[in-house]
């Protein structure tokens, strides 16, 4: 099983649609969740993180920790053209480093 | 805003030759970071860097690799004999301390290896 798993997409919605992302994780020792955008050949762009169960909310963006089913969301509302881009949720344990998922495309169509 | 500097955006090299990728981290940032994106794959951690060492390393940062903070400024990641399979995009990141779990990534050097 991959650490971290993640629908590639891609995700394609009208603009102003609601937008719900995911990821997936087996190891238990994740404790900090983060979700990166990247544009086409440019590196990944923090959005939001969180550490523990529940969510956090950031203008449009929303993350929702699930600790207990390993399972964690980025929802956007109001979706814009602007945030086409590969969404990457990364996790981390007591280290640095970060486990990476594979990244959902998301298309946002006017 | 501060960021991240990456240099060369672009590195084309011949197999077996060493190469030299080169970062700028945020200049109040203390841990730094290497990893890498092959073509269509997941984002890799290779390693970490604090107070001049080695903190953490991957499977993937094996002994032809190596890394360095040559000034106050740059950090560096060199790769001694290139291989076809180290095509790729590598990314640097920093942050200002260990329990950050901010991680700002620059804009990468994309290697090709012929």
């Amino acid at each position: 099983q991959k650490e971290v798993e993640q629908d590639p997409g891609p995700l394609s919605v009208p603009e102003g649609a609601i937008v719900s992302l995911n990821c997936t994780y087996s190891n238990s020792a994740f404790q900090y969740f983060m979700w990166y955008r990247q544009y086409s050949r440019k590196g990944p762009e923090l959005l939001m993180y969180t550490y523990s169960s529940g969510n956090k909310v950031d203008g449009r963006f929303t993350a929702q920790v699930d600790k207990s089913s390993k399972y964690i969301s980025l929802f956007i509302r109001d979706s814009q053209p602007s945030d086409s881009a590969t969404y990457l949720c990364a996790m981390r344990g007591a280290g640095n480093m970060l486990t990476f998922g594979g990244g959902t495309r998301l298309m946002v169509k006017p | 805003e501060p960021e991240v500097t990456q240099t060369p955006s672009h590195q084309v090299t011949q197999m077996g030759q060493e190469v030299i990728l080169r970062c700028v981290p945020i200049s109040n940032h203390l841990y730094f970071y290497w990893y890498r994106q092959i073509l269509g794959q997941k984002v890799e951690f290779l390693v970490s860097f604090y107070n001049n060492e080695i903190s953490e390393k991957s499977e993937i940062f094996d002994d032809q690799f190596s890394v360095e903070r040559p000034d106050g400024s740059n950090f560096t990641l060199k790769i001694r004999s290139t291989k076809l399979e180290d095509s790729a995009m590598y990314f640097c990141a920093s942050t200002r301390g260990r329990s950050s779990y901010e991680q700002y990534f620059g804009p990468g050097t994309r290697l090709t290896v012929t």
